[in-house]
């Protein structure tokens, strides 16, 4: 168990509509980043949050919006799904402040989106 | 901009055999990290081992060492002893600048089948 906890674990939804997916990140770790892993694409970073700010952005659709609340946790919100957003959403964290050691990132255990 | 590039889609090896995955990496970055990470079929993604680019000792954690060779750009994991339960995928990724972006890049992943 890494620590990282994700809501839900499966998601089954149509296209067109909206969902949520939650991140808590493990005790202590102030950034949070999103991954998505599809067939096609591989593993992709979407977003880094630090500390309630947006640190650093990836591939990430204008479709998805992201945020990190004060608590810490986050939320990728994802809209007008299509097909091709079926994919593994991983939410990692790390403690995060820049530094030449390299904090190793903890992931989650993902959030399945099936877009039908 | 940073790539790894993972060249073995698949690998077959008997238990308690030694294994190497290979990685190669490109990146402009003098200061990196390089990861690798495991996700079995349950899908999670277990952190396994790093190494510094300014490490000059090979990372080791158990039956997992990292044979780096800077020049070369190579980055191979090496499973000692392997078992049934090391069938999974493996990610090698890297982290490029440590004051920039602290998103990790994904190889494109090798899986592993460790026949008994």
């Amino acid at each position: 168990d890494s620590g990282v906890t994700q809501t839900p674990k499966h998601l089954i939804t149509a296209t067109g509509q909206r969902v949520t997916l939650r991140c808590s990140p493990r005790s202590g770790d102030l950034s949070v980043y999103w991954y998505q892993q599809s067939l096609d694409q591989g593993l992709q970073f979407l977003i880094q949050y630090y500390n309630g700010e947006e640190r650093a952005k990836g591939n990430i659709l204008e479709r998805f919006s992201a945020q990190q609340f004060p608590d810490l946790h986050s939320e990728l919100n994802l809209s007008s799904l299509e097909l091709g957003d079926s994919a593994l959403y991983f939410c990692a964290s790390s403690v995060g402040a820049p530094s030449f050691d390299y904090n190793e990132q903890f992931f989650g255990p993902g959030t399945r989106l099936t877009v039908l | 901009a940073q790539k790894i590039t993972q060249t073995q889609p698949g690998m077959f090896v008997q238990e308690k055999e030694a294994v190497t995955l290979d990685c190669t990496y490109d990146t402009s970055d003098q200061s990196y990290g390089l990861f690798w990470y495991k996700q079995p079929s349950s899908g999670e993604m277990i952190f396994l081992i790093y190494q510094g680019s300014y490490d000059e000792q090979n990372a080791t954690e158990g039956r997992y060492s990292l044979n780096f060779q800077k020049a070369r750009k190579s980055a191979n994991l090496v499973i000692s002893a392997s078992q049934l339960g090391d069938s999974a995928m493996y990610f090698c990724a890297m982290r490029g600048d440590p004051w920039g972006a602290q998103k990790l890049v994904f190889g494109q992943g090798t899986r592993l089948t460790i026949n008994p």
